[in-house]
């Protein structure tokens, strides 16, 4: 299986921040990776397909970038509403691992 | 509007099986490149990824419990079902299942609300 590790595994950072969270695969995935946001009670909710492709309706100040076994998302300038727990998934060979999540609080 | 809803026991006893249904609306299990899969996530854990079934039948597990699940498909009922044999309570989570578009490489969207699973005697 394909290891996915995160970092930070949480971090608090204040409205308006540019915020990074960053992906390590185990082994490459090549541009397969996709990020969720998850709020408390509620199922993940697709970002970021394909390294790099924000979903429709998802806000532009969410980016994604990386290839092989390093990504990153960013989030440009950080909203209230951004609170959540992130986390990534390749999806380049079965089983389709995740990552451990990283919780973001604002400050 | 695509819309995915778990359903199934709330609470299983160790060595039961489980059986989960995902009811959809909003697209064709018939339509070519589509599937739905399935993903639990043990309460203040990550999700893992469980299983997935295309359009044409073709079925993917994750190999560590490949022994243990099922999934199955009724496109007359836009119904997927997912059979999980001699349950633990390290089963324990909430499941969900998910819309698997034709263009994915394997990511689900949307997902169901999820439903939540307690194994315990």
């Amino acid at each position: 299986d394909t290891q996915m590790t995160q970092s930070p595994s949480s971090l608090s950072a204040s409205v308006g921040d540019r915020v990074t969270i960053t992906c390590r695969a185990s082994q490459s995935v090549a541009r397969y990776l996709d990020w969720y946001q998850q709020k408390p009670g509620r199922a993940p909710n697709l970002l970021i397909y394909t390294a790099s492709t924000l979903q429709s309706g998802v806000p532009s100040r969410f980016s994604g970038s990386g290839s092989e076994t390093d990504f990153t998302l960013t989030i440009s300038s950080l909203q209230p509403e951004d609170s959540a727990t992130y986390y990534c998934q390749q999806t380049f060979s079965v089983p389709y691992t995740f990552g451990q999540g990283t919780k973001l609080e604002i400050e | 509007q695509i819309t995915l809803k778990e359903s199934g026991p709330t609470l299983v006893k160790p060595t039961q099986t489980l059986t989960l249904t995902c009811t959809f609306s909003g697209f064709s299990l018939n339509t070519r490149g589509v599937g739905v899969g399935w993903v639990r996530q043990p309460p203040g854990k990550a999700p893992e990824w469980l299983a997935l079934i295309y359009w044409d039948d073709d079925k993917r597990y994750s190999p560590s419990l490949k022994t243990r699940l099922t999934i199955t498909k009724d496109t007359t009922r836009n119904q997927v079902v997912l059979i999980m044999t001699n349950m633990d309570p390290v089963d324990t989570g909430t499941y969900y299942c998910g819309h698997r578009p034709k263009y994915s490489s394997g990511w689900l969207d949307p997902w169901g609300q999820g439903t939540l699973v307690t194994v315990s005697s």
